[in-house]
């Protein structure tokens, strides 16, 4: 079934250690994104790339950083964890960044401890 | 940051009821206003979507009402059901200042319980 992967599906991880959530999609869009989803503050963009090899900052980059080596893969970075960084992530893509709807992942739900 | 202002926040209806949800938005370079719905413990899915040249669009039960002049749109359910039950968001698009990044920028969404 085409879609979007993310992996892990829930994470525990002590503040101050690195993690990468990854995100893979099989249906050859150009755009992907990350977003992050908080109670009462909805989603918020973290990072977007319009197509493979470029990246840009969304709303609340502060903290994460990603890479766009190919088209399926789209893996966000957290360096250093803190607890605000407590949230449920969804990454989604589109086949164009101006055009059409987005499909999302199922999401990775992050406790920092 | 671009403004999206979306209410109401929670909206409870008897079934066969109307909810209307509504969005207010900044930007006005772009032609693609989306809704989208999200049930617990998955991502949002795309519900409908309306392009400026038009005023109305309707599919099945859920229709879009666009004003672009007041750069707001809305979102009714039609004899909704306790099956609507879910969080609605909003997403306008979002355009970077620094470059030509573009993606939509969600509101912060509409709790919908529909009561049998």
């Amino acid at each position: 079934i085409a879609g979007i992967t993310q992996a892990p599906t829930s994470q525990i991880l002590a503040a101050g250690r690195r993690m990468t959530l990854r995100c893979t999609q099989d249906m050859r869009h150009n755009a992907m994104y990350w977003y992050r989803q908080d109670l009462g503050l909805g989603l918020r963009l973290i990072h977007y790339s319009n197509t493979a090899g470029t990246t840009g900052k969304g709303e609340v980059p502060d903290g994460y950083s990603v890479s766009r080596a190919n088209t399926d893969d789209f893996p966000l970075t957290l360096a250093s964890a803190v607890p605000s960084q407590t949230s449920v992530y969804f990454c989604a893509s589109s086949a164009s960044p101006g055009q059409g709807g987005y499909t999302f992942g199922s999401g990775t739900r992050l406790t920092v401890v | 940051q671009q403004q999206v202002k979306q209410s109401p926040q929670s909206l409870i209806v008897q079934k066969g009821g109307i909810p209307i949800i509504n969005c207010a938005y900044e930007n006005t370079a772009f032609d693609y206003f989306p809704w989208y719905q999200q049930f617990p413990g998955k991502g949002p899915a795309l519900l409908i979507a309306i392009r400026p040249d038009v005023s109305e669009k309707k599919e099945g039960r859920f229709t879009i009402s666009f004003n672009k002049s007041a750069k707001q749109f809305s979102l009714h359910i039609m004899d909704s059901q306790p099956g609507d039950s879910a969080t609605y968001f909003c997403a306008p698009p979002w355009v970077s200042n620094s470059n030509s990044g573009y993606a939509l920028n969600f509101g912060k969404g509409t709790s919908l319980l529909v009561t049998p």
